[in-house]
């Protein structure tokens, strides 16, 4: 079926180790961007990027890098990963980022950071 | 910046009517979406409205706006217990160069009563 898709679904790190959570859309679409849901906070926008070897910061990026070698994948990796990252994080696309275009979520990637 | 503000939660009785309400600041907005998210899973997009139209009908779901006091609401008709759900307002932010980043609402809960 034609989406997003997250991976992995569950995460636990350490404080100080690294990883990336992986993001794919086979839907053709420019638009990807990376949030972050925590209670009471709604929706933080990471990084967003609005085709291929374009990206650019959002509201909470510190920690957090991005690339976008393809229109399909946009990973955003975890350079040390501390406590206040314990979050869920999703990845939204949409078919081009002017204002008239709904986002495609993915399922998310649960992350705790011990 | 622009924010979206929304109450964080609603309770009502299956059959009766829910109106979840949303207020934004960004008054140059031509388009406002509404999407749900269910437990553990990411947000889908649930309906959009356009700036100049005042409402916007599908099947149980009455969006409203006033475009004069910024206020989105979504009505949904005879609710059920599958519409327990956490319902986001989200108002596309001009971030420049022609691209909207979407600002998010923290959600309101819906849960329904038996």
């Amino acid at each position: 079926n034609a989406g997003v898709t997250q991976t992995p679904k569950f995460q636990v790190l350490k404080t100080g180790q690294s990883m990336t959570l992986q993001c794919a859309q086979d839907m053709n679409h420019e638009y990807m961007s990376w949030y972050r849901q925590d209670p009471g906070m709604g929706l933080r926008l990471i990084h967003y990027s609005v085709g291929a070897g374009i990206t650019d910061q959002g509201e909470v990026p510190n920690g957090y890098n991005v690339s976008r070698s393809t229109t399909e994948d946009f990973p955003l990796r975890l350079l040390s990963a501390a406590p206040s990252q314990t979050s869920v994080y999703f990845c939204a696309s949409s078919y081009s980022s002017g204002a008239n275009y709904g986002y495609t979520f993915g399922s998310g990637t649960r992350l705790t950071v011990v | 910046g622009e924010d979206v503000e929304q109450s964080l939660f609603l309770s009502v009785r299956e059959g009766d009517s829910s109106v979840i309400n949303c207020t934004y600041t960004d008054s140059s907005s031509t388009y406002l979406y509404w999407y749900k998210q269910e437990p553990g899973a990411g947000l889908q997009l649930l309906t959009y409205i356009f700036s100049n139209m005042d409402m916007k009908q599908d099947q149980r779901l009455t969006v409203l706006l006033n475009k004069k006091d910024k206020h989105l609401s979504l009505r949904i008709a005879d609710t059920q217990t599958g519409d327990s759900a956490i319902y986001f307002c989200a108002d596309p932010a001009y971030s420049g160069a022609g691209s909207y980043q979407l600002t998010f609402g923290k959600g309101t809960k819906l849960s329904v009563i038996p």
